[in-house]
């Protein structure tokens, strides 16, 4: 079955930039979406369509996509960005969706 | 505003099933697809499938196929995930999402999650 590949964490300190990828055999060919999850709390879409941000969302997450990897950006980490992110995306025929096994982003 | 409004926790046996609700409200029903979406404690997301709640389709992942149901009744807008032959293995919080339109197609609003836990 289909799979995507994430870092099991990634640690920044305040004001810094934060970089988690995606890997994927089709992400070439199928979008990927981003999601921020706290403790207790649903997830929450932060990037659509590999690099789009939903209204409400703050700049300083971007999205990028460069061959079977995707990656979230957050510039200028705050201490509110500390989660767990997850990309999403569907196999080659786009038949079946599959989330990463999620980063855990500790802000130092 | 959108809502989605999950049944309550269930305990279970193992070998039992299990059919958690999802009602939808502020938006309509029939237009977004739901998808289901289950997350053991600690672990991560795990998609479970879809379905238009217009045209009743489906589409489940391939580890749920043949134990996992998804139907709708859309006079009261709601939506059903029922899952059979439980084993402790599916102990988790189970959400329904709606999917966004086109233009964004990721999940744009969740349910508040239903815990299913399953023990002899």
């Amino acid at each position: 079955s289909y799979e995507l590949t994430q870092p099991p964490s990634v640690s920044v300190s305040p004001g810094q930039t934060a970089r988690i990828t995606c890997s994927g055999d089709a992400l070439p060919k199928q979008y990927a979406y981003w999601y921020q999850q706290k403790p207790g709390q649903a997830p929450v879409l932060v990037i659509y369509k590999d690099s789009e941000r939903p209204s409400g969302i703050p700049e300083r997450f971007s999205g990028s996509s460069s061959g079977t990897t995707v990656t979230l950006t957050i510039s200028g980490v705050q201490a509110e960005d500390e989660a767990d992110y997850y990309c999403q995306s569907a196999d080659s025929s786009g038949t079946y969706e599959v989330f990463g096994g999620g980063t855990k982003l500790t802000v130092l | 505003q959108v809502q989605l409004v999950q049944s309550g926790a269930e305990v279970k046996k193992p070998g039992a099933s299990v059919k958690v609700s999802c009602k939808a409200s502020g938006y309509t029903f029939t237009s977004y697809d739901i998808n289901w979406v289950r997350q053991a404690t600690g672990q991560g997301l795990e998609w479970m499938g879809w379905m238009n709640p217009n045209s009743g389709n489906t589409g489940y992942a391939q580890k749920f196929q043949g134990r996992v149901t998804m139907t709708r009744n859309t006079s009261i807008s709601t939506a059903y995930m029922e899952l059979s032959s439980l084993r402790s293995e599916d102990t988790a919080v189970y959400y329904c999402a709606r999917v966004a339109g086109i233009a964004v197609a990721g999940i744009d609003y969740w349910g508040q999650g239903t815990l299913v836990t399953v023990s002899s």
